[in-house]
């Protein structure tokens, strides 16, 4: 498709659960990023990728969190152990060139659930 | 990291009738500035953006926002809404050549007929 692509949209799961998150970017994109939305809250920046590599990982909130992108285009977002504090919106983006324009074009998001 | 102030978290408008949404961010440095618009069940899209030069800037659907480098803020306005303008708007700001965005909290517009 021709926008950035997230699966699943909707996740419920159990505490202590192991959960990944996908995303599909726009074709040739090569700055992917992660933010965390929750209730009554704007995005929150978690990671971003240019390329392969995480250029910036500082928004991670702690070692349960980690991300991949191993080919340079889709990303993962893993979560282990997962916690009722982590119930949000995942939001997915990327962009051509973050530095110019500053543009970012997000998925639909993955709506995580704890119980 | 920018802090941004969506000062109102719901603003009901009567169709046809002026609105503001009003952001201010906390510093003074040389930003970008974004309004990001989130129709029902959709993802967050760009609505406009100021990176450079002059400082009010509009959207082909009317809406038009003012940078105030003084004030630090960057409010938006439409002089007369839509039933379809019902969404939710966010605020963001990053440092320029930065690629992180910092959202406000988001204000909710629901037009009326």
């Amino acid at each position: 498709g021709a926008g950035v692509s997230q699966t699943p949209s909707n996740k419920v799961t159990e505490k202590g659960k192991y959960v990944e998150l996908r995303c599909d970017p726009i074709s040739g994109h090569t700055a992917l990023y992660w933010y965390r939305q929750s209730l009554g809250q704007g995005p929150e920046f978690l990671i971003y990728f240019q390329g392969t590599g995480a250029a910036d990982d500082s928004g991670l909130p702690n070692d349960r969190f980690f991300a991949v992108r191993p080919e340079g285009s889709v990303s993962t977002l893993k979560i282990q152990r997962t916690e009722r504090g982590d119930s949000a919106v995942y939001l997915c983006a990327s962009s051509s060139n973050p530095s110019i324009s500053g543009e970012l074009f997000f998925g639909e998001g993955s709506r995580l659930t704890v119980l | 990291a920018q802090s941004v102030t969506q000062l109102d978290s719901q603003v009901p408008v009567f169709e046809e009738a002026p609105v503001e949404l009003r952001c201010n961010y906390s510093s003074s440095v040389s930003v970008y500035l974004f309004w990001y618009v989130q129709y029902p069940n959709q993802g967050l899209q760009l609505l406009l953006k100021y990176l450079s030069g002059s400082t009010l800037v509009e959207s082909i659907n009317g809406f038009e926002a003012e940078f105030n480098k003084s004030q630090t803020s960057f409010h938006l306005r439409k002089p007369s809404v839509h039933i379809s303008d019902t969404a939710e708007y966010f605020c963001a700001v990053s440092d320029s050549n930065d690629y992180k965005l910092s959202f406000g909290a988001g204000t909710t517009v629901t037009v009326r007929a």
